[in-house]
C-alpha cells in the first residue's frame, strides 16, 4: 500500500466552480504537506504548503491538513480554465532526510 | 540562464545503450533529486544528493548510477537501457535540508527506449 493515495481523476468542472482535491496519507511521522502544479509537458510547481495541521489560504487557494484523519485538501475556488493541470500533493517529515512522498496526481480540466 | 536546466529534453535509445541525462542549476541549492515519472505511478524518487559527494539512493534506483562532483550539476546515468526505463525524467533541487519541503524542479527528459 502507499504511503500518499490521491484519486487521479480525471475531474472536470466547469469555470467558476469550487474544486476540492483530496489526499490521505499513512505515515504519521509526515510534518510538511505541499501541493504542486503540473502543466501538460511541465515540471511540478509548488503551489502552496503547510506545515503541521491547520489551513493556509493564497489568493483562490486553501489548503487544509487534518492530521487526526491523516486528510489533506485543496480547494480551488472560481476556478479558472488556466487552473486545468495536474495537482500532486506531496508529504515529508523531518526525519525523511529532505526527501518528500508524492502523491500520482489528480488531473483537473475547467470548462470555459 | 537562471534556474534549473535539463539535457537532452528528448532522447530515443536502444537497448542495452548507455545514457545520461543531465541536470544544472544555478541556485547552489544543497539538494539534488532525480524522479522518473510514469501514468500511474506518479513521481518516483531514484536519487537523490544532500551536498556534492553525498547521494542516496530512493525508492527506485535499480540500473540507474548516479553523482554529484559540483554543486550545480547532477548527472544521472543508465547504464545499460531497458525498455521499462521509457519515461519522463524530472530533475529537482531545493535549498536546505530545513527547506526540503520546497523543491524545484526542471522541464524534464522524454526518454523512449526502443
Amino acid at each position: 500500500q502507499k504511503e500518499v493515495e490521491q484519486d487521479p481523476g480525471p475531474l472536470s468542472v466547469p469555470e467558476g466552480a469550487i474544486v476540492s482535491l483530496n489526499c490521505t496519507y499513512s505515515n504519521s511521522a509526515f510534518q510538511y504537506f505541499m501541493w504542486y502544479r503540473q502543466y501538460s509537458r511541465k515540471g511540478p510547481e509548488l503551489l502552496m504548503y503547510t506545515y503541521s495541521s491547520g489551513n493556509k489560504e493564497d489568493g483562490r487557494f486553501t489548503a487544509q491538513v487534518d492530521k487526526s484523519s491523516k486528510y489533506i485538501s485543496l480547494f480551488i475556488r472560481d476556478s479558472q480554465p488556466s487552473d486545468s493541470a495536474t495537482y500532486l500533493c506531496a508529504m515529508s517529515s523531518r526525519t525523511n532526510a529532505g526527501k518528500s512522498t508524492f502523491g500520482d496526481g489528480t488531473t483537473l480540466t475547467v470548462k470555459p | 540562464d537562471a534556474g534549473i536546466t535539463q539535457s537532452p529534453r528528448y532522447k530515443i535509445t536502444e537497448t542495452g545503450r548507455q545514457v545520461t541525462l543531465m541536470c544544472h542549476q544555478t541556485w547552489s541549492h544543497s539538494y539534488m533529486f532525480w524522479y522518473r515519472q510514469d501514468l500511474g505511478h506518479g513521481l518516483r524518487l531514484i536519487y537523490y544528493s544532500a551536498a556534492a559527494d553525498i547521494t542516496d539512493k530512493g525508492e527506485v534506483p535499480d540500473g540507474y548510477v548516479v553523482s554529484r562532483s559540483k554543486t550545480e550539476n547532477f548527472p544521472l546515468t543508465l547504464e545499460s537501457a531497458t525498455r521499462s526505463q521509457t519515461s519522463v525524467y524530472f530533475c529537482a533541487s531545493s535549498e536546505s535540508f530545513e527547506s526540503s519541503y520546497e523543491q524545484y524542479f526542471g522541464p524534464g527528459t522524454r526518454l523512449t527506449v526502443t
